[in-house]
């Protein structure tokens, strides 16, 4: 089993929908869960950390399931400026892992 | 912001060249990263360094080599350049001594080409 797995879509969405991604993971002693987001050709960035309670920013929500070893991401309202690729990530024992990426085009 | 940044941003060379990518950072963090990105492949760690004199390899150091010259520079290293380092090579940067010390910044990232 892969450390972090996701599934890479493409997800293609209509403005206005609701999306939510998914990721694995297989390290039970994971501490720490991000979801980063990455446009085409360029650097990836943080979006958002994930806490064990739940977090919200906005129309974005993250989940983290520790039993499960499950990690969520949920757009609502979803934008056009949200296409892009979602890269799940966690922390283990050595520097993140990250997840090969989940695309989402949301489509005019 | 360039916080981060990358030299060169794009680069193409032949193979068995000797090449350097240059990571430098003004974001007082002390510890940096090398990645690279293949398609379909994600994000690979090839070297992490969390102060000067500390140097770890990552999952695919093999045909890589790193300097960490100060703080803010971290030197990426192809000794004798092969078609199957043709990638997307990220340096990324943390804080040890902020709240969050495992979010990772990045660099715009440089695209290597090796013919």
């Amino acid at each position: 089993r892969k450390e972090v797995e996701q599934d890479p879509g493409p997800f293609n969405v209509p403005e206005g929908a609701t999306v939510a991604f998914n990721c694995t993971y297989s390290n039970s002693a994971s501490q720490s869960f991000f979801w980063y987001r990455q446009d085409c050709r360029k650097e990836p960035k943080l979006l958002m950390s994930v806490y064990s309670s739940g977090n919200e920013d906005g129309r974005f929500t993250a989940q983290l399931n520790r039993a499960s070893q499950y990690i969520s991401l949920l757009i609502r309202d979803s934008k056009l400026s949200d296409s892009a690729t979602y890269l799940c990530v966690v922390k283990g024992n050595t520097p993140l892992v990250f997840g090969k990426g989940t695309r989402l085009s949301v489509i005019a | 912001d360039a916080d981060v940044t990358q030299t060169p941003r794009n680069r193409i060379t032949k193979t068995g060249k000797r090449i350097m990518l240059e990571c430098s950072q003004t974001k007082g963090h002390d510890r940096m990263y090398w990645y690279r990105q293949d398609p379909g492949l994600g994000l690979r760690l090839i070297y992490y360094s969390f102060d000067v004199k500390d140097i770890n390899k990552g999952e695919i150091s093999d045909g890589y080599s790193v300097s960490r010259q100060a703080q803010a520079k971290f030197s990426l290293s192809l000794e004798s350049a092969i078609p199957n380092q043709t990638a997307l090579y990220f340096c990324a940067t943390s804080d040890l001594h902020s709240r969050s010390t495992d979010t990772q910044y990045f660099g715009p990232g440089t695209r290597l080409t090796v013919l």
